[in-house]
């Protein structure tokens, strides 16, 4: 089935660190999206990217879709004590479904 | 914004009786919503689409008669996990996308955490 690669799968930074993580697929996709998900909630959304190339930001974070349409990189500057949590990269498959990879785990030292 | 409700939040059954989730579109009507699962420190896993009017489309893997999904009006899907047993312990999320809104993005519940004994 259509995977995504995400990675890293966690990261240990120390509180005003800029951030950075990506998702690859071997599949092309017309849409990429990336989520936060904290414990014990559903996932919410961060960026929604629709165009090759796109680059949009979102206050300190900032994502990107590949030209390629097979991958997208997510940034978050300054980190601060509030961004831990999940960044889960997922891209739509066909008009409806997600796909999501595997998780980035942020945890942040103040 | 659009808000996706999801009741209960958390809920402990024994093993061998029905659970019911719901998941309500609180602001926009939704033909389709999605079912995922998660379990613990994994991603999301699509079990299923929930459409309005008629049949649920299942996944590859997931037992439809395990995992009985309703759509009966444009702002509530429900799952019911039959007969569930501990493997079905997991974290369960459902979504949405406003009807119509073309690039709508899907907007998620808080989640149900299914624990069975």
């Amino acid at each position: 089935g259509q995977q995504l690669n995400q990675s890293p799968q966690s990261m240990f930074i120390q509180e005003g660190e800029d951030v950075s993580m990506n998702c690859t697929s071997s599949s092309i996709f017309n849409t990429w999206l990336w989520y936060k998900q904290e414990p014990g909630e559903g996932p919410v959304l961060l960026i929604a990217l629709y165009k090759a190339g796109e680059l949009t930001s979102n206050g300190r974070l900032t994502a990107q879709f590949g030209i390629t349409r097979k991958d997208s990189f997510l940034n978050i500057s300054a980190s601060i004590p509030s961004d831990v949590g999940i960044y889960f990269c997922a891209a739509l498959l066909g008009a409806q479904k997600l796909v999501f990879g595997q998780g980035t785990r942020l945890t942040i030292n103040p | 914004g659009a808000v996706v409700s999801q009741h209960p939040s958390r809920v402990i059954c024994k093993s061998g009786t029905s659970v019911k989730i719901e998941c309500r579109s609180l602001d926009f009507q939704a033909t389709t919503m999605f079912w995922y699962r998660q379990f613990p420190k994994q991603s999301l896993m699509l079990m299923a689409t929930s459409n309005e009017g008629s049949k649920a489309t299942y996944e590859q893997g997931v037992e439809k008669d395990k995992f009985l999904i309703n759509h009966a009006s444009l702002t509530l899907s429900t799952l019911t996990v039959t007969s569930a047993h501990p493997e079905d312990s997991s974290f369960y999320i459902c979504s949405a996308r406003e009807a119509g809104i073309t690039n709508s993005p899907l907007h998620f519940g808080n989640g149900t955490r299914l624990t069975v004994t």
